[in-house]
């Protein structure tokens, strides 16, 4: 197991355009969560899944964006008609819910950069 | 007020020197407290964790939580320039929900 997997590391799109990104978490995890960091700022809550299920949905989640996660396994988080607003790092996390063992573990992040 | 303040630095420190990095939060319901670490251009990476007050060791890193004051601290002894980075403060409600995180605070370890 590698850890957190996020692809592309890198996007750049032109205004407009729709852009999807790619998780893939650790295997044995249930718990998928995206978040949103800009510059000089931590990262912000977006959305997260257990298993197939997104459970809760933060109201910085435009309708513009969309995140699926079928089968419970790999996620995808789209965002439609890209704004400037929207450059940023998309982080995906993933976790097991259980206590014993705090495996809440980062991706290395997509960087987004709307021009 | 926002739910988590962190100290924005840079923070320059020498090499060897111990570092006190310092968060305070407004929800005395966050029950989960955590430090990341998180080099430029990287996804966060999780130091340390706790869910109770009082003091936590692993290796050179310490972290302290005290509910009562809603403040929590990481000390790092023997610093190296390798812990140059940008460290977050986070918080969560309960175990694997969301968490809420400081904008992080820049240390800078000169050798």
């Amino acid at each position: 197991d590698t850890g957190v997997s996020q692809n592309p590391r890198h996007k750049i799109t032109k205004r407009g355009q729709n852009v999807t990104f790619r998780c893939d978490p650790i295997s044995e995890h249930n718990r998928l969560y995206w978040y949103r960091q800009t510059l000089g700022q931590g990262p912000e809550f977006l959305t997260y899944f257990q298993n197939e299920a997104q459970l809760e949905k933060s109201r910085l989640l435009s309708d513009r964006f969309s995140a699926e996660r079928p089968k419970g396994s790999f996620s995808t988080l789209e965002i439609q008609r890209t704004e400037q607003g929207d450059s940023a790092m998309y982080l995906c996390a993933s976790s097991w819910g259980a206590r014993q063992n705090y495996g809440y573990t980062f991706g290395s992040g997509t960087r987004l950069t709307v021009v | 007020q926002k739910e988590v303040e962190q100290d924005p630095g840079p923070l320059s420190v020498p090499e060897g020197a111990i570092v006190s990095l310092n968060c305070t939060y407004s929800n005395s319901a966050f029950q989960y407290f955590m430090w990341y670490r998180q080099y430029s251009r990287k996804g966060p990476e999780l130091l340390m964790y706790t869910y109770s007050s009082g003091n936590k060791e692993d290796g050179r890193f310490t972290a302290q939580v005290d509910k009562s004051s809603k403040y929590i601290s990481l000390f790092i002894r023997d610093s190296q320039p390798s812990d140059s980075a940008t460290y977050l403060c986070a918080r969560s409600l309960e175990y694997g929900n969301k968490l809420v995180f400081g904008a992080g605070t820049i240390l800078r370890v000169k050798s």
